[in-house]
């Protein structure tokens, strides 16, 4: 299994600011993912983070408005950029380990005013 | 593609009922593993079971059981003698190997006191 922390685990932020979430595994890992819930809605995959290699996104999400970083195998950011009131949501980091199991962290729950 | 459909959206128990929640997958390849996740209000997202599509042995866990049945493409998830702490949104998950994980769009249940 994996824990997973995240930083900040709320944040309140205006229009046009951008708010880097922080993620920390507490094992190595290979494949990290970013994933965003909107209010009462599922969850949906934003990137694929790899170490040492550039993030893989899903249909409907940039690089320039989600930029991520891996810096290692235990560690990952994303940047929500330019942010506007659509951006309100749960980000959620994950991380697979023990095989095929993605195990999440906590969550940031953000509201862009 | 893989999809899975979670057909019960809100459902409500009194404590100390039974409740099943459905969930049907859809997928091409032969190998896939299926998860099902907790998230109580806090918003957390708990891994409760995995099962790999090799292996239709059902499982039980204390409360928690599962049945998984290819024939009819379902991994259905029963509480028995449901609690008030079971209130949450349950997720079931497919994913191909090596591949991003599906979620459905979750099951909120609430057990009433």
């Amino acid at each position: 299994s994996a824990v997973i922390s995240q930083k900040p685990s709320r944040d309140i932020c205006q229009r046009g600011t951008s708010l880097t979430i922080q993620c920390q595994v507490d094992s190595q890992v290979t494949m990290m993912f970013w994933y965003r819930q909107q209010p009462g809605q599922s969850l949906t995959l934003i990137a694929t983070a790899n170490q040492g290699s550039e993030a893989t996104y899903e249909s409907g999400f940039v690089i320039d408005k989600f930029p991520i970083s891996r810096p290692n195998l235990t560690f990952s950011t994303l940047t929500v950029s330019n942010m506007s009131p659509e951006d309100s949501s749960i980000y959620l980091c994950s991380a697979r380990a023990g095989g095929e199991t993605q195990y999440f962290g906590p969550g940031t729950r953000l509201l862009v005013l | 593609a893989q999809k899975v459909t979670q057909a019960q959206t809100e459902i409500s128990v009194v404590e100390k009922e039974d409740v099943t929640l459905d969930c049907v997958y859809e997928t091409r390849d032969t190998t896939y593993y299926l998860f099902w996740y907790k998230q109580p209000p806090s918003g957390e997202l708990v891994f409760l079971i995995r099962r790999n599509s090799f292996d239709e042995q059902n499982e039980i866990s204390g409360r928690y059981s599962w049945n998984f049945q290819k024939s009819t493409s379902s991994f259905n998830f029963t509480i028995t003698a449901s609690q008030v702490v079971d209130s949450a949104v349950y997720f079931c998950a497919l994913s191909e190997a090596r591949q991003k994980v599906t979620f459905g769009i979750g099951t909120k249940l609430q057990v009433i006191p």
